[in-house]
């Protein structure tokens, strides 16, 4: 049974680029977290889904930033536009049900040049 | 203000050594649990406390729950190298969602 899967694990883009980072949940989740994480950070929340549907989007960029978790494939979380600012680790986790422990990913660590 | 406040944020000690890492609010929580970070990793759950005064043991890992259930501390007995790593903090709030700590980052030394 393999674990919440993230790719790319590292993304390079120069300014202004798009990013797109996907998460498969582990198999049976049907919740998707993303977080951000700058260095020497805790995990920053930015959007809660769960299978095609935002629950919690509180965390997001109101601009450039996009997420979604479609019926079938992954959920991608989308950054329009990069800045330099957006340079960090991307982390996605999963859980069951709402409420119940996560298991996170091991990241997509975005640099913008 | 963090919901979470960590302490201390760096910590770096000899391989033997003892250590408590801190995790404080002002508010209450139904539970809380405790993640660890390796460098290029994502965090790994450690342990989850439930009940005031909890303490629960992981090996070398004493964790403990406040009696009020507003905090929490992490003590390692004779830390290793390998126990180098990011150590957050975490609890359950609204709509479901995880809010973590700035974490502790401990280096231990061989």
């Amino acid at each position: 049974n393999a674990g919440v899967m993230q790719n790319p694990r590292h993304l390079v883009r120069r300014r202004g680029q798009e990013a797109r980072l996907r998460c498969s949940p582990m198999k049976g989740h049907s919740h998707v977290y993303w977080y951000r994480q700058l260095p020497e950070e805790g995990l920053k929340f930015m959007v809660y889904l769960q299978k095609e549907n935002i629950i919690d989007e509180s965390g997001m960029p109101k601009e450039r930033f996009s997420a979604e978790f479609p019926k079938e494939g992954p959920s991608i979380l989308r950054i329009q536009q990069v800045v330099r600012g957006d340079s960090a680790a991307y982390f996605c986790a999963s859980s069951p049900s709402r409420d119940a422990v996560l298991t996170f990913g091991a990241g997509s660590r975005l640099t913008v040049l | 203000t963090q919901l979470l406040e960590q302490s201390p944020q760096f910590l770096s000690i000899q391989e033997g050594e003892n250590l408590t890492v801190y995790c404080n609010s002002s508010s209450v929580f139904s539970s809380l649990q405790w993640y660890r970070q390796e460098p290029g990793e994502g965090p790994v759950l450690l342990v989850t406390v439930v009940t005031g005064g909890e303490v629960k043991k992981l090996k070398r890992l004493t964790f403990q729950f406040g009696d009020a259930r507003k905090d929490s501390s992490l003590h390692i007995t004779a830390a290793q190298p390998g126990d180098t790593g990011l150590y957050l903090c975490a609890v359950n709030t609204n709509a479901g969602k995880s809010t973590f700590g700035d974490g502790t980052t401990l280096t231990v030394k061989p």
